[in-house]
């Protein structure tokens, strides 16, 4: 199984500050890498698919790169609504599986 | 705008299976080639996979729920069900449904959720 980690597994930051989210498999993946966000007492919501193609109405902060093993979430300009968990999630292979999370804080 | 909704029983007793369903809404379940998954999450926990199933009724499934695990389609009633056997404390958790796409990549991704329902196993 393919073993997905991300880090920091929380951080404390400020509006306005530029943030950076780590994910590593533990074996190639190519770019079977999403993102999602996921706020307290609601569903995950998709935010970048294939590592870094932005799904449809998510804000242009948000932004993804990398391939193979290791893998970045950016967030330019850190707003308000931003503070919540956001996962990584392979769809390399079977079974498919998501990181630990990374819970944003407000500093 | 399509729509899903889990319901199901929100407290099972140990060994019992729980029994979850997916009612799909604004559009049909058979429309396109999507894989209707079950996704769960314990509380203060990451997500977990549980499985997936077309339309067609091919589903494929976590490897760590063995042979626990169901997933059925009904089209005619436009939703899809989720049975887990042998349910522990340990299966306590969000249940959600949700859709997935496939990209042209080959790439699967999560873009529609239910709003997640909390089953809870307890005597």
């Amino acid at each position: 199984d393919i073993q997905m980690t991300q880090s920091p597994s929380s951080l404390s930051a400020s509006v306005g500050d530029r943030v950076t989210i780590t994910c590593r498999a533990s074996q190639s993946i190519s770019s079977y890498l999403n993102w999602y966000q996921q706020k307290p007492g609601k569903a995950p919501n998709l935010l970048i698919y294939a590592a870094s193609t932005l799904q449809s109405g998510v804000p242009s902060r948000f932004s993804g790169s990398g391939s193979g093993t290791d893998f970045t979430l950016t967030i330019s300009s850190l707003q308000p609504e931003d503070f919540a968990t956001y996962y990584c999630q392979q769809s390399y292979s079977s079974p498919l599986a998501f990181g630990q999370g990374t819970k944003v804080e407000i500093k | 705008q399509l729509q899903l909704q889990e319901s199901g029983s929100g407290l099972v007793e140990p060994s019992q299976t729980l029994s979850l369903t997916c009612a799909v809404s604004g559009g049909s379940i058979s429309s396109g080639d999507y894989p209707w998954s079950w996704i769960r999450q314990p509380p203060g926990k990451g997500l977990e996979w549980i499985g997936y199933i077309y339309h067609s009724a091919s589903a494929s499934y976590n490897p760590s729920f063995k042979s626990r695990v169901t997933i059925s389609v009904d089209t005619s009633k436009n939703q899809f069900s989720l049975k887990l056997s042998s349910v522990t404390a340990a299966d306590t958790a969000v249940y959600y449904c949700a859709r997935a796409v496939i990209t042209s990549g080959g790439i699967l991704a999560w873009d529609l959720w239910g709003r997640g329902t909390l089953v809870s196993v307890s005597s």
